[in-house]
């Protein structure tokens, strides 16, 4: 069974620019988090979707963050316009439906904006 | 309000020696508690969870866990360090919600 990949591993941009974030969580899995580590500090909750609906989005940080969940299945975050704070490894996590404490984390993505 | 603190950034131990990484969280209702590692380049890895139940949990890779709720901790322990467990360890707890807190981690060096 595959487990949680996102695409990139590494984002490096410039202030001002666009990056769009993938996560394709565990198949069959209803439940997708992101988090969020900026360096040095604890990995923060961003926001947590239940099949395609947002059901937490209290972590995220500001409106220049978008995420989406089309169709249920892989889920995007996009950061427009990248500011030098957006700095840090965003991880997204998945579980099956009924089992939230059952979260897989995948490999992360480390987004650097210079 | 929930919160998860790990003591020690880092921490060195010797191949064979006792490794004991500790944590301790608020929770304002019975917690969740989990263990994940994360190996250079790897994603974050389950070492071991509690739940409800045996307050002493059993993990991979030789990894054990206790929960003390009088003393809210949850510290991961581990009898004999091997080179491989070298790796950032992070204690989380989940409590009424469907998030997860994470502490600050703790870097393991183990010394051959």
């Amino acid at each position: 069974e595959a487990g949680v990949t996102q695409f990139p591993s590494h984002s490096v941009i410039e202030k001002g620019q666009t990056v769009t974030l993938r996560c394709d969580p565990i198949s069959g899995h209803d439940n997708l988090y992101w988090y969020r580590r900026v360096m040095g500090k604890e990995i923060k909750f961003l926001l947590h979707f239940v099949k395609e609906s947002k059901q937490d989005e209290s972590g995220m940080p500001n409106n220049r963050f978008l995420a989406e969940r089309t169709g249920g299945t892989y889920s995007t975050l996009k950061v427009q316009p990248a500011e030098l704070e957006d700095s840090g490894v965003y991880f997204c996590a998945s579980s099956p439906a009924g089992k939230a404490y059952e979260q897989y984390f995948g490999p992360g993505t480390r987004l650097t904006v210079t | 309000a929930q919160s998860v603190t790990q003591l020690g950034s880092h921490v060195s131990v010797s191949e064979g020696a006792l490794v004991l990484l500790r944590c301790n969280y608020s929770s304002s209702v019975p917690p969740y508690l989990f263990w994940y590692v994360q190996y250079p380049n790897q994603g974050l890895q389950l070492l071991l969870k509690y739940t409800t139940g045996a307050t002493l949990v059993k993990g991979i890779n030789g990894f054990e866990a206790e929960f003390k709720k009088s003393e809210t901790s949850f510290h991961l322990t581990k009898p004999s360090a091997h080179m491989s467990d070298a790796a950032e360890y992070f204690c989380a707890v989940r409590t009424s919600g469907n998030q997860f807190y994470f502490g600050t981690g703790t870097s393991l060096t183990v010394i051959p």
